[in-house]
């Protein structure tokens, strides 16, 4: 597509309930991210894959949180009995190259408009 | 590690007159540095960014930034701002395996007319 996709774009849950929010990156992107928004914040990483490969997930603040990549094109973020804390703005993001090293470069991010999960 | 700090949290201009954001940064490494700007629902638009090329930096709708090392800032500046320009503006760092970013809290600019 023409660019990054997520939906849902908003999403109310009670608390306890499971969510899941799905990120179509652009066709034939390798790298994938998923940052969270909380309000009035900047982004903060949560997970990076490159194709169906988790290379870090040191941002996702809970085991109640997962994502998966299994074909290596569209992404999925599960959150498990969700908490009011988890209520954010879910950001995915993709670009084309494979990372090898440190200091890689600026290699720019495509970010799609965001899922607004909202916990009651 | 990499990390940033928006000095302002909210600038107010008026039309046609200047702005400027703040931004100093930390990195362990040769750092890679962006601004983007988010409009009320919609996704993160890349302004610019900073690669160990040229210093001074121009991006796009007229903004420039200058990477100072001695001073560790990346501050972003337009010479007259447009109504349109109202939004928030993240500055970033990047560096290391992976590409992770570290953002700023961001600055809400209001643009007066």
């Amino acid at each position: 597509g023409a660019g990054v996709s997520q939906s849902p774009r908003y999403k109310v849950a009670k608390r306890g309930q499971d969510v899941a929010l799905r990120c179509d990156p652009i066709s034939g992107h390798v790298s994938l991210f998923w940052y969270q928004q909380a309000l009035g914040q900047g982004p903060e990483f949560l997970t990076y894959f490159q194709n169906e490969a988790q290379l870090d997930k040191s941002g996702l603040p809970s085991d109640r949180f997962f994502a998966e990549r299994p074909e290596g094109s569209v992404s999925t973020l599960k959150i498990q009995r969700t908490q009011q804390e988890d209520s954010a703005v879910y950001l995915c993001a993709s670009m084309p190259l494979l990372l090898l090293a440190a200091g890689s470069g600026a290699n720019v991010l495509t970010f799609g408009a965001g899922s607004r999960l909202t916990v009651l | 590690a990499q990390s940033v700090t928006q000095l302002d949290s909210h600038v107010s201009v008026s039309e046609g007159t200047p702005v400027l954001l703040r931004c100093n940064y930390s990195s362990s490494y040769s750092p890679s540095l962006f601004w983007y700007v988010q409009h009320p629902n919609k996704g993160l638009q890349l302004l610019l960014k900073y690669t160990s090329a040229a210093t001074l930096v121009k991006g796009i709708n007229g903004f420039e930034a200058e990477f100072k090392k001695s001073e560790t800032s990346f501050h972003l500046t337009k010479p007259s701002a447009h109504m349109s320009d109202a939004a928030e503006y993240f500055c970033v760092v990047s560096g290391g395996y992976g590409n992770k970013l570290v953002f700023g809290a961001g600055t809400i600019l209001r643009v007066k007319s």
